[in-house]
C-alpha cells in the first residue's frame, strides 16, 4: 500500500550528537513536511518543501537542517541535539496542489537525548 | 501562539455516549481538518471542511464549522473504545499551504 514511511520508529542519542531521521513515501506528493511533537502537546511545523522549494519555519532552530534528494525522500538532521529536542518526529505529505488538503502522515520517530 | 485551540483537554465517556470537542481559531481560513493520533502513533486524518462548508459528516463522525464564531466542533456519536485517541483541529489559513494544529483533546473511551 502507498505510504509514508518513517526510519527509524525509536532513536537514542547522546546530547551534542548528531541524528538524522528519514521519511519516504510511495504517493508521489509534492509537498513533505516535518513536524516536531513533545509529550502531549501540539504537532509544530519544522520546515515544509513544495517540490525542491524549501520553507522554513521562522522559529525553527538552526540546529534542525533538512534535505529532500528527490520526491520520495526526505531527511531531519539534528546536529547538537539537546535534552530540549527529544521528541516525536512525524513526517507527512500532501499534494499540495489548490491550496493544503489532507496530510498523510507516518508513525514517527521518537528521539531521545540522553 | 497556536493558531487552534481546543476544548476541552480530555473527556472521559462511557462507550456508548456521544463525545463533542470544540476548536476555536484566529485567523480566516481556506479549510479546517480533524486528525486523530493513537497514543505513540502517527496523526491520521478523519475530516476536511473547507470554509464555505458549514457541516460534514462521515460515518459516527460529525464536523460543524462557524466562520462567523471562528470554531468547529467534532461529534463522535455512539463512542467505542476504539475511540480512545487525542483529536487535534488543524487549520489552514486563506492562500496557505501549511497545517497549524490545535492543542487536542484527549479522549477517553471507558468500556
Amino acid at each position: 500500500d502507498a505510504m509514508v514511511i518513517q526510519n527509524p520508529r525509536y532513536q537514542v542519542t547522546q546530547f551534542g550528537k548528531p541524528v538524522t531521521l528519514s521519511c519516504s513515501q510511495t504517493l508521489n506528493h509534492n509537498v513533505m513536511y516535518w513536524y516536531q511533537q513533545k509529550s502531549s502537546q501540539a504537532p509544530k511545523l519544522l520546515f515544509h518543501y513544495y517540490d525542491k522549494d524549501f520553507n522554513n519555519e521562522a522559529d525553527t532552530p538552526d540546529n534542525f537542517q533538512s534535505r529532500r534528494p528527490n520526491t520520495s525522500f526526505c531527511f531531519l538532521d539534528i546536529r547538537s541535539p539537546g535534552l530540549g529536542d527529544a521528541a516525536m518526529y512525524l513526517c507527512a505529505t500532501s499534494r499540495g496542489s489548490g491550496g493544503t488538503g489532507e496530510l498523510f502522515f507516518g508513525e514517527g520517530s521518537r528521539l531521545t537525548v540522553l | 501562539s497556536q493558531q487552534g485551540e481546543e476544548d476541552p483537554q480530555a473527556l472521559s465517556i462511557q462507550e456508548g455516549e456521544n463525545a463533542t470537542m470544540n476548536c476555536s481559531y484566529k485567523t480566516s481560513i481556506n479549510n479546517l481538518q480533524w486528525y486523530r493520533q493513537n497514543s505513540g502513533r502517527g496523526l491520521v486524518h478523519l475530516i476536511l471542511i473547507r470554509s464555505n462548508e458549514r457541516e460534514k459528516h462521515s460515518g459516527r463522525l460529525r464536523v460543524t464549522l462557524d466562520t462567523s464564531k471562528k470554531s468547529s466542533s467534532l461529534l463522535i456519536t455512539a463512542s467505542r473504545a476504539a475511540d480512545t485517541a487525542s483529536y487535534f483541529c488543524a487549520t489552514v489559513i486563506a492562500a496557505g499551504n501549511k497545517l497549524t494544529f490545535g492543542g487536542g483533546t484527549r479522549v477517553l473511551v471507558k468500556p
